[in-house]
């Protein structure tokens, strides 16, 4: 089985500052997506890419950057942290020719103070 | 409002019970998944059903799917305490994985 780490667990900021949140997978995914989750809400797309040399804005893509450096890793920039941001930053990968199962990291957890 | 914005429907039951729940989703889509998170853990995904099915079944979970009025049910038969959780649907479309509001679910032992 594989694992998808995401670090920091905890992330705290200042307002306006930037922020970088990484996600590494060892499943050899070719797809990998960052979602935001607020407390008590549901999960909104922040970026994805399909294969390693592609990246797409999802529908909460403002305020934030991403990379796909190489396959296994994704990383998350918020460009200028707000307060109204705290939220739990999820990571995912997923091989859309195989299994089709989506796996999950467990998490950035962002206090923007 | 975005899916995800909205806060999650609630709904308690007593254990043995059956449950379905509802999701409704707005673009065209090819696979509908269905997650279940627990509190303080990432979403798991419990199902995928393809737009070519009307049905799918794993075990105590029926997920239905309605391409004329996108729409998709997941039904639970039997709750136990432990199905206790948050479920989300989930559709795609040429890679793009978009979550719907979700609904928490309490069983009551």
């Amino acid at each position: 089985g594989g694992i998808i780490t995401q670090t920091p667990k905890f992330l705290i900021g200042q307002e306006g500052q930037k922020l970088t949140l990484k996600c590494q997978q060892n499943f050899n995914h070719d797809t990998m997506y960052w979602y935001r989750q607020d407390s008590g809400k549901g999960l909104r797309l922040i970026y994805y890419s399909i294969t390693e040399n592609d990246l797409q804005k999802g529908d909460l893509s403002e305020g934030y950057d991403a990379s796909r450096e190489k396959k296994s890793s994704f990383s998350l920039t918020v460009t200028s942290a707000q307060k109204n941001e705290m939220a739990v930053f999820l990571c995912a990968s997923i091989d859309w020719g195989g299994p089709e199962t989506l796996y999950f990291g467990s998490g950035t957890r962002l206090t923007v103070l | 409002s975005q899916w995800g914005e909205e806060n999650l429907q609630a709904l308690s039951i007593q254990e043995g019970e059956d449950v379905t729940m509802n999701c409704s989703y707005k673009t065209y889509t090819t696979v509908v998944q269905w997650y279940r998170q627990k509190s303080g853990k990432g979403p798991a995904q419990l199902i995928l059903i393809r737009s070519n099915e009307r049905e799918k079944r794993s075990g105590r979970l029926r997920a239905t799917l309605d391409t004329s009025s996108q729409s998709s049910s997941l039904s639970i038969t039997g709750t136990l305490a432990t199905d206790t959780a948050v479920y989300f649907c989930a559709n795609t479309n040429t890679g793009k994985l978009t979550f719907g509001d979700g609904t928490v679910l309490t069983v009551k032992p």
